[in-house]
Formats: C-alpha cells, structure tokens, sequence
C-alpha cells in the first residue's frame, strides 16, 4: 500500500540530546514537508522541499535540520538548540508543486517528549 | 498577515449536524481544505473545494464557502460518535505554503 510512514510513534530524550525523526514516503511525491503540533494551536511548518537536494525553511526553523538525498525519505533532526522540543511532529507529502491541487498526505506523527 | 481562525470546541448531539465555521484573511487562496485528526493520528483529508465554488457536497459533508466575507464552514449531517475528532481547515497559499487554523474539537454527546 502507498503511504507515507513515521517512526517512532513516540521518543523521548534527554535535554541536550540530538534527536532524528524518520519520514518514508512510497507515493512517488516530489514534495516534502514536516510540521510542528502543540495543544491548541494548528500546525507550524519547519521545513519544507520540493525536491531531492533542496529544502528551504518554514516558519519555525530554527533549532531543526532536514535532509533530502532520496525522493523517499525527509529526515528531521532536533538539535538541543531547539529550546522546546516537546511536541507532535508531523510529516506531509504532496505531488509536484505544479499540480493543479496541492493536496498533502500526512504521516501518523511522532511524539517527542524531553526529558 | 496570513491566518486562519477557527473556534477551538463544538459539542452536538449524535444525529444533529454539526457546522464547523472557519474565517481566513489571504484572499489569493487557491484551495480550502478540511482536515480530520483522531487522537494521536496524523490529518486526513476529509474535502476540499476550489476557491471560486460556493457549495461542495460529499455525502454527509457540506462544504459552504463565502468568498466575500473571507468564511468557510464544513457541516456534518447526522453526526455519529465516529466523528468525534479535531477538525482544521486549512487555506492553499502557494504550492509550498499551507496556514492551519488552530483547529475545532467536535465532541459528540449522547
């Protein structure tokens, strides 16, 4: 089946620690995207690319890392920069931005908790 | 600047409708989506409708969106206990650029 899949479902780590959330999609999307979830408020983009080898930033970048060496896979890395971690991390994907809808396909989503 | 409101909770009856409203501010939006999230999920896509529609219906879903006064609202007929969920409408920006609203907790009560 064609989807789009995150791991861990959950993750906790110590502050200071650098944390690397996975995003696979299969659905052959040119574009990639992680969000951020908090209680009560809509979801904030990190970073997004539309292709492999290219990513630009959302309006949270700060404290995250992203990587796009395979069309499949968007890696997000949370540094200990990141001043508060604890959150709902997202991972969408959307066929090339020249479609005529940009539909996005969402991930399960990640918790990650600090301790 | 761009965003996107929704109110944060709704509780109805099972069998009523329920209408979930949302207002935006870009008004170069090409596209309107409604999200649902059940706990601990990621979005699904429930609908969409194109920004120079009025009305979009799917099933029990109805989609209105008034374009003059910025408003879109989803209404869900007969609403049952599989419902229950937090529903975003989210505004299409760009190709790249998608603003959420906050989201609408719908619970549903016996």
């Amino acid at each position: 089946d064609g989807g789009i899949t995150q791991s861990p479902k959950y993750l906790f780590r110590k502050e200071g620690q650098n944390v690397t959330l996975s995003c696979e999609q299969n659905l052959n999307h040119d574009a990639m995207y992680w969000y951020r979830q908090d209680p009560g408020q809509g979801l904030r983009l990190i970073y997004y690319s539309q292709i492999v080898n290219d990513f630009q930033k959302g309006d949270i970048a700060e404290g995250y890392s992203v990587s796009r060496e395979k069309k499949e896979s968007f890696p997000l890395t949370v540094t200990s920069a990141q001043k508060n971690p604890t959150a709902f991390y997202l991972c969408a994907s959307s066929i090339t931005p020249s479609g005529r809808s940009n539909e996005q396909f969402f991930g399960p989503g990640t918790r990650l908790t600090v301790l | 600047g761009e965003d996107v409101e929704q109110s944060l909770f709704l509780s109805v009856r099972e069998g009523d409708s329920s209408v979930i409203n949302c207002t935006y501010t870009d008004s170069s939006s090409t596209y309107l989506y409604w999200y649902k999230q059940e706990p601990g999920a990621g979005l699904q896509l429930l609908t969409y409708i194109f920004s120079n529609m009025d009305m979009k219906q799917d099933q029990r879903l109805t989609v209105l969106l008034n374009k003059k006064d910025k408003h879109l609202s989803l209404r869900i007929a007969d609403t049952q206990t599989g419902d229950s969920a937090i529903y975003f409408c989210a505004e299409i920006i760009s190709a790249s650029k998608i603003i959420f609203g906050s989201g609408t907790r719908l619970s549903i009560r016996p």
